[in-house]
């Protein structure tokens, strides 16, 4: 079946610095790739829609200034935490859809500890 | 504003006995609904469905979409210690493209 690379999956960082999560569509083409976090025992909240050549929409109260979204070509999109606060602790996912069949795949995640 | 509502929130049953799941919403702009299985990581596709009425199988799976009553069931038959799992309900909606809106998810858990 069709593979989402996530990486890292899992990441432990300053407070104050940057981290960059890498999400690639390893078998077939995404023009449209998501962003979620998930905190524990809760379900995934959706942060942006990342469509390839284009600005990301970030959902209502997601900082675009902190989440930092490009997806640069079909099969890869990232998103750079910028200047991670332990409040930025968190499970990120992405997803990534087939532009030919519309399926919706999952990356494994990203541990994010901000200490 | 967009929602999909999952119940029940958890649920504890012994194996082979036969589970549904519930997942109703209210949204605009339907497209799909999507069911995933949860264990410890990435959620796992499960059903795609886009058209009222056709149940889909896989397996001791299934579901179906009642889009004029705007919900969705999960059948899991003759359940197993292994279909222990969150199960999430998404719907995907048009805007901006596509997004999924996720709901709160069912703990399931199957006692031996």
């Amino acid at each position: 079946g069709a593979v989402v690379s996530q990486h890292p999956s899992r990441v432990i960082c300053k407070s104050g610095t940057s981290v960059k999560i890498e999400c690639r569509s390893l078998d077939f083409q995404a023009t449209t790739m998501f962003w979620y976090r998930q905190f524990p025992k809760q379900s995934l909240m959706l942060m942006a829609t990342s469509n390839e050549g284009s600005k990301a929409t970030y959902e209502q109260g997601v900082e675009k200034d902190k989440f930092l979204i490009n997806h640069a070509s079909l099969t890869l999109s990232t998103l750079t935490v910028t200047s991670a606060h332990p409040e930025d602790s968190s499970f990120y996912i992405c997803s990534a859809m087939d532009r030919n069949t519309g399926e919706l795949f999952f990356g494994e995640g990203s541990r994010l500890t901000v200490l | 504003e967009d929602k999909v509502v999952q119940s029940p929130l958890s649920l504890v049953v012994h194996e082979g006995d036969t589970v549904t799941l519930n997942c109703s919403y209210e949204v605009t702009n339907f497209r799909s609904l999507l069911w995933y299985k949860q264990e410890k990581k990435a959620p796992t596709f499960l059903f795609m469905l886009t058209s009222s009425g056709i149940e889909k199988k896989s397996g001791r799976l299934s579901s179906i979409l009642d889009k004029k009553e705007l919900f969705s069931i999960l059948n899991i038959t003759a359940t197993q210690t292994g279909d222990s799992a969150v199960y999430l309900c998404a719907v995907g909606v048009m805007e901006y493209g596509n997004k999924l809106v996720f709901g709160a998810g069912t703990i399931l858990r199957v006692k031996s």
